[in-house]
């Protein structure tokens, strides 16, 4: 069956720290692979996709994301982590079916 | 440009009675989605829509009804409601085919009592 794993409920880092975040998926081919972060209250904002090509792809508010094929992996990572960045971060995936399925969810607390 | 709107943001219901979630989108999308977010689940499809008049079951469709008569409108049914889905509804909406990022509206947090 297809899926998205989040393995990370939470996570802590202390502001001005680097962040990998992890995300693995299960399909029978490549899906297409998106983050979104969600702020308390609020849907749901993209801040990143990968469809094909370059396996590092750069986000919005200084997010990126490396897709591994071997490691079946889509790991979200920021340099330097700021205060206004703690949120729940969610990890989707489509394989073309109208039907995206996201992962559980990680949340991030920034300590100041 | 307001993307997609939900109404309304905070219901409380009792069990039993009937109600229905509000989802528009200003942006001409084709696709059009409704899920709950439960903790520690992330965002379960309920039901989706492809185009006006054509919808189709998601992971968790029981206890839901949905229709699509204009592009700009998703409406969410719940006939009787029960305790169990007492959630955040997200409504979200897509353009061009399905590799395309979804918007989101900013949610209507559900409660049964």
């Amino acid at each position: 069956a297809q899926s998205v794993t989040q393995p990370d409920i939470h996570i802590t880092v202390s502001e001005g720290a680097s962040l990998e975040l992890r995300c693995n998926y299960s399909y029978g081919a490549t899906p297409y692979l998106f983050w979104y972060v969600q702020s308390p209250g609020q849907g749901l904002q993209l801040l990143l996709k990968y469809f094909s090509g370059d396996t590092l792809v750069q986000g919005i508010k200084g997010f990126e994301a490396e897709f591994k094929r071997s490691q079946s992996s889509f790991n979200l990572r920021k340099p330097s982590v700021h205060w206004s960045d703690a949120a729940e971060y969610f990890c989707a995936a489509t394989s073309g079916t109208y039907k995206y399925i996201f992962g559980t969810g990680t949340r991030l607390k920034v300590l100041a | 440009n307001a993307g997609v709107t939900q109404t309304p943001k905070f219901q409380v219901l009792k069990t039993g009675q009937s109600m229905t979630l509000q989802c528009a989108q200003d942006m001409n999308h084709e696709y059009m989605s409704w899920y709950r977010q439960d903790p520690g689940m992330g965002l379960r499809l309920i039901h989706y829509s492809v185009g006006a008049g054509i919808t189709d079951q998601g992971e968790v469709p029981n206890g839901y009804n949905v229709s699509r008569s204009t592009t700009e409108d998703f409406p969410l049914r719940l006939l009787s409601a029960a305790p169990s889905q007492t959630s955040v509804y997200f409504c979200a909406s897509h353009s061009g085919g399905s590799n395309q990022p979804q918007h989101f509206g900013d949610g209507t947090r559900l409660s049964i009592l």
